[in-house]
């Protein structure tokens, strides 16, 4: 089965400097997506960015980019020139393409930016 | 933008009781979907839903859930005799299409409470 694994349950950054939110994953897929979804305090799920694992070029959102390490399984999130509304729980999710319509996803990341 | 919309945003009940959860997806998407997420664990699909019938369902997706579509744009989540475990936040989402790559739209959950 597909697992998502968040290792770092919390992160801080000062505003304007860089984080790096980890994310690993276990997949006998060779097609997937990998997504990253932010919950503010609103809860309201919103996505940040996605990859698809065909593509080796690391996807990139503004301020939001991924590392994305097939070989290693592992998808990190990097966001520069952190502001405060960037303060949110992180989630990393996989989706497959032959395993049928779920995501998976992992426990989440809280970050708070610290002014 | 459009946004997937769930009533109630808190639920409170009785353990046994029934409970119905509303989600008003985003008018134009033809794919629903409830996750859950258990207080510090993982967001866990339940059920997809395309053309007014359950595509997949998960194991935690019993004889006492099912979701219905009762007119044009409600989908809602049904929790026949609700037990101390169903207590989580439940998500509905939304897509426009099908397929590995395609984005959900996260509603802002409902947290259900069962005492």
């Amino acid at each position: 089965a597909q697992t998502v694994t968040q290792s770092q349950p919390e992160m801080s950054v000062q505003e304007a400097e860089t984080v790096t939110l980890s994310c690993t994953y276990d997949t006998s897929e060779s097609d997937y997506y990998l997504f990253w979804y932010k919950q503010p305090p609103s809860r309201q799920m919103i996505l940040v960015i996605r990859q698809e694992a065909y593509k080796q070029q690391n996807a990139t959102e503004n301020r939001f980019s991924v590392n994305f390490q097939k070989a290693a399984k592992s998808f990190s999130l990097k966001i520069s020139d952190s502001q405060l509304g960037d303060a949110a729980m992180y989630f990393c999710a996989y989706r497959g393409t032959n395993t049928g319509n779920q995501f998976y996803f992992g426990t989440g990341t809280s970050l708070t930016v610290i002014p | 933008e459009p946004e997937v919309t769930q009533t109630p945003s808190h639920q409170v009940t009785q353990m046994g009781q029934e409970v119905i959860l509303r989600c008003v997806p985003i008018s134009n998407h033809l794919y629903f979907y409830w996750y859950r997420q258990i207080l510090g664990q993982k967001v866990e699909f339940l059920v997809s839903f395309y053309n007014n019938e359950i595509s997949e369902k998960s194991e935690i997706f019993d004889d006492q859930f099912s979701v219905e579509r009762p007119d044009g744009s409600n989908f809602t989540l049904k929790i026949r005799s609700t037990k101390l475990e169903d207590s989580a936040m439940y998500f509905c989402a939304s897509s426009e299409e099908q397929g590995a790559g395609e984005k959900l739209f996260f509603g802002s959950g409902t947290q259900l409470s069962v005492l």
